[in-house]
């Protein structure tokens, strides 16, 4: 049973538009979201989290998106660059789990000139 | 500061070997993870360690086992290695506490 779900294993935007990643999650009791970005031969390395309070959590080009009543969440990278080429997973935390992370399948996104 | 470290980087083994993956963190942290990385899958937890001196099964741990050593320390073993042990592992640490999680660069494992 996959409680976190990425159902878009990969995306292609050109540079300057707008990138949007998404992630459905099926258990409403995870307490934050998190996304990371990972890099070929790399380990993955902490984005951004959410708060399941929150419904928006901005940090510089990238705002992540959290609609509770729909369990989805969304990433929004503004505006898209090179660098950001990359594998993003979507992850969620229950308080009370061990600090436990449930892992998406990951989108691969492709920023192209 | 290295944060969180792996070795080796690469290992070819042939079924039936044994080996283990070596694992530590220099950022006192009390929780450590092993997951694995497979086309398709995501990461999946293996083994994880809530406190030195625990370890509890993840999502899937057959044909894995293992040890922390001390609270740097975490390492995983395959006793009986498997062509479907194939993969990329990564080690894991986080604050006490904390849900955000540091990643290792990973171990590269192919299994023939």
């Amino acid at each position: 049973d996959q409680q976190v779900k990425q159902n878009s294993p990969s995306l292609s935007v050109q540079e300057g538009r707008i990138s949007i990643l998404n992630c459905d999650y099926t258990n409403s009791m995870f307490d934050y979201f998190l996304w990371y970005k990972k890099y070929p031969a790399e380990g993955p390395t902490f984005l951004i989290s959410i708060s399941s309070i929150k419904d928006k959590n901005e940090d510089g080009r990238f705002t992540v998106f959290l609609n509770k009543s729909a369990k989805h969440l969304s990433l929004h990278i503004v505006p898209s660059q090179p660098g950001d080429s990359a594998v993003y997973f979507c992850a969620a935390y229950r308080t009370g789990t061990a600090s436990k992370l449930t892992f998406g399948t990951g989108t691969r996104l492709q920023v192209t000139l | 500061n290295a944060g969180v470290t792996q070795t080796p980087k690469f290992q070819v083994l042939k079924t039936g070997q044994s080996m283990t993956l070596q694992c530590a963190q220099d950022m006192n942290h009390n929780s450590m993870y092993w997951y694995r990385q497979d086309p398709g899958m995501g990461l999946r937890l293996i083994y994880y360690s809530a406190s030195e001196g625990t370890t509890d099964k993840g999502e899937v741990p057959n044909g894995y086992n293992v040890s922390r050593l001390n609270k740097r320390e975490f390492s995983l073993r395959l006793e009986s290695a498997a062509p479907s042990q194939t993969s990329v592992y990564f080690c894991a640490s986080t604050n006490p506490g904390g849900y955000e999680q540091y990643f290792g660069p990973g171990t590269r494992l192919t299994v023939t």
